[in-house]
């Protein structure tokens, strides 16, 4: 059984360039949510996917956008990039008749 | 409201029981969580509480509930410097159509030889 992966691990940006952060789910898992951690903070949630379609979003303005694929796998799409978007971006897959989220390794964003 | 408070910081010795306290505002929490993350890693689940339970052990692991005080708490026995990593604690909300995670700053857990 695959788990979570993400793409890539790092990546630099300058403000108001635009970024897309990719997500495999685990193997059986049809809903992807996206977190952002921030130095020294807990994980904020952005928004979460089901079926290819947004169906829950957190405090995250309209430039933070996502897809899911037929195939489960999810991106993240920031445009604009702000000094303040560096952060952990992670995603947790899950199946709804779970409990559990299960978070891959995260990509670790930088704007500069 | 949706807020989860953790304290900042846990010393302990090697072989010393760790506990590490969270609290939560929303009554309706579904399921209740503990996460581990490690430098530069992501967030590997350790356990979690459905919230009409009061315990949970699971090897090393003990969970406490306390609902009427939304008091919830982790206590790792015989405890490892492997150990030694930030503990989340957070929150399920199940809102309509979906469930996300709402979570604590975390506790930095340092364990000394």
């Amino acid at each position: 059984e695959t788990g979570v992966t993400q793409s890539p691990t790092h990546l630099i940006k300058t403000r108001g360039q635009q970024v897309t952060l990719r997500c495999s789910s685990q193997s059986g898992h049809n809903t992807v949510s996206w977190y952002q951690q921030a130095l020294g903070q807990g994980p904020q949630f952005i928004f979460q996917y089901y079926r290819e379609e947004e169906n829950g979003r957190g405090n995250f303005p309209p430039r933070f956008s996502g897809l899911q694929f037929p195939n489960y796998s999810s991106e993240l799409n920031v445009n604009a990039l702000e000094l303040d978007d560096s952060a952990l971006y992670l995603c947790a897959s899950s199946s709804p008749s779970d409990n559990e989220q299960f978070f891959g390794p995260g990509t670790r964003l930088t704007v500069l | 409201g949706e807020d989860v408070e953790q304290s900042l910081f846990l010393s302990v010795r090697e072989g010393d029981s760790s506990v590490i306290n969270c609290t939560y505002t929303d009554s309706s929490s579904t399921y209740l969580y503990w996460y581990k993350q490690e430098p530069g890693a992501g967030l590997q689940l350790l356990t979690y509480i459905f919230s009409n339970m009061d315990m949970k052990q699971d090897q090393r692991l003990t969970v406490l509930l306390n609902k009427k005080d939304k008091h919830l708490s982790l206590r790792i026995a015989d405890t490892q410097t492997g150990d030694s990593a930030i503990y989340f604690c957070a929150e399920s909300i199940l809102n309509t159509g979906f469930q996300k995670l709402v979570f604590g700053t975390g506790t930095r857990l340092l364990v000394s030889p």
